[in-house]
């Protein structure tokens, strides 16, 4: 079955500077990756996605790239800010006979400081 | 715009007890993914249902059961509790079956 690592587990950063959180998944058939934020005691909220036939996708300050060759793809914050500061978890689709599933990364603890 | 509810929002058990945990999609969804969040870890598939049948199933026990009802709205039972199955339990609604929006989740102690 399909199977996602994430990288790193923690990062810690400056308000303003870049993140870049990174996912690897091993079942070449999955088609779609969504992005979690979860902050403490509250559910994971989607920030973004993007499907297979899509190689990046931007909304404000957050973008993911998809390479479907070496099966990786990457969530992009810019200009962090300290409400930035969450877990954020990778998510890939395993297809499987007339559903598709998410299988979750094992999460990044960003923290952003002020 | 209400979004995916779940009841109730905490609840303590003991061991051997059963569970019935409910949840409530976003209006127009059909499709129903129940999962289960161990403190520290990912959100792990339980099941997913659309319209009203089972479509899926992660590799839970037999103890852990679900159904979906004329309105959408979902139970997941869980039999012969364990500490184990102390969590978080996180439903999700989708349309068709990728882009899901979780509920608030459950949080189930059991003692």
């Amino acid at each position: 079955g399909e199977n996602v690592e994430q990288h790193p587990s923690t990062l810690s950063v400056q308000e303003g500077d870049s993140a870049v959180i990174k996912c690897t998944y091993s079942d070449s058939a999955s088609n779609y990756f969504p992005w979690y934020k979860q902050e403490l005691g509250k559910r994971p909220q989607l920030i973004i996605d993007i499907r297979s036939n899509v190689g990046e996708k931007k909304d404000q300050r957050i973008a993911v790239t998809l390479n479907k060759t070496a099966k990786h793809f990457s969530l992009h914050i810019t200009e962090t800010q300290p409400e930035d500061s969450a877990v954020y978890f990778c998510a890939a689709t395993s297809p499987g006979t007339g559903f598709q599933k998410l299988v979750f990364g094992t999460g990044t603890r960003l923290l952003v400081s002020p | 715009d209400a979004g995916v509810t779940q009841s109730p929002t905490h609840l303590i058990k003991t061991r051997g007890q059963h569970v019935t945990l409910r949840c409530s999609p976003i209006s127009g969804h059909k499709s129903v993914s129940w999962y289960q969040q161990v403190l520290g870890q990912g959100p792990q598939f339980i099941f997913q249902y659309y319209e009203k049948e089972e479509r899926g199933r992660g590799n839970f026990p037999d103890r852990f059961s679900a159904r979906q009802f004329p309105n959408y709205s979902s139970e997941l039972n869980v039999n012969a509790l364990l500490l184990g199955d102390s969590a978080l339990y996180l439903c999700a609604s989708s349309v068709l079956a990728d882009t899901q929006y979780f509920g608030p989740g459950t949080r189930l102690t059991v003692l």
